[in-house]
């Protein structure tokens, strides 16, 4: 069936340090794909999304490349930020359902 | 504003009481579903509805219940029958997916409820 995978946490880096948070996705048909933040105590909210292939999703600096060659969804950021602590979710949709990833912790130090 | 809405925040239950959660959304979407989320664990899916009156177990259903009676609302009753359901429920909303073969589903959460059994 579909699935995600997605780096394990937790990632600790000092604030204006580049982020990487890899992950790769495993689907029939031609899913649309999606970044996800959870802040402590709350629920998610969408960050970036890419519905086919070579999209580049973008928002509040972040950035994700829809890559169906090596079925991929890296999530990036050039500088972050202490207010960018959170657990990132990487997700595809699947039919009528969507496929999330156990999530990335990112705690970020000043 | 659009959006979703749950309640309570907090919730406690004593064993072997059956309690249900809120969830209410005004984006006019026709698909709901819940989610049950344990510390740091990923997300479970429990039920998911996408069209009035109907409903669909997901990963985790035993020990839960629906109903979807409008398309606002979809409350999950979490009854005695749930073995641990000490966690964090999540209720999301999102339009139905697109053409076939080709999905947008993309969903908007609530802000959640926790459910604690004393």
């Amino acid at each position: 069936g579909d699935s995600v995978t997605q780096m394990e946490g937790p990632v600790t880096l000092s604030e204006e340090a580049c982020l990487t948070i890899n992950c790769t996705y495993t689907a029939t048909g031609y899913p649309s794909l999606f970044w996800y933040v959870q802040y402590p105590g709350e629920g998610l909210q969408l960050l970036l999304k890419a519905t086919k292939a070579d999209d580049k999703g973008s928002n509040k600096g972040f950035e994700a490349t829809y890559r169906k060659e090596t079925t991929s969804f890296h999530l990036e950021k050039g500088s972050v930020q202490v207010s960018d602590s959170a657990v990132y979710f990487c997700a595809l949709s699947s039919y009528d359902k969507v496929i999330f990833g156990p999530g990335t912790s990112l705690s970020v130090i000043p | 504003d659009g959006g979703i809405t749950q309640s309570p925040k907090y919730l406690f239950r004593k064993e072997g009481q059956n309690v249900t959660l809120s969830c209410e959304q005004n984006l006019n979407h026709d698909a709901m579903y819940w989610y049950r989320q344990d510390p740091g664990q990923g997300l479970r899916l429990i039920y998911y509805s996408q069209i009035v009156n109907d409903f669909q177990k997901g990963d985790i259903a035993e020990g839960y219940s629906v109903s979807r009676e409008k398309k606002e609302s979809f409350p999950l009753t979490v009854t005695s029958a749930q073995k641990n359901p000490t966690a964090f429920y999540l209720c999301a909303s999102g339009p139905m997916w697109g053409l076939a073969g080709v999905s947008y589903n993309e969903q908007f959460f609530g802000p959640g409820t926790r459910l604690t059994v004393l």
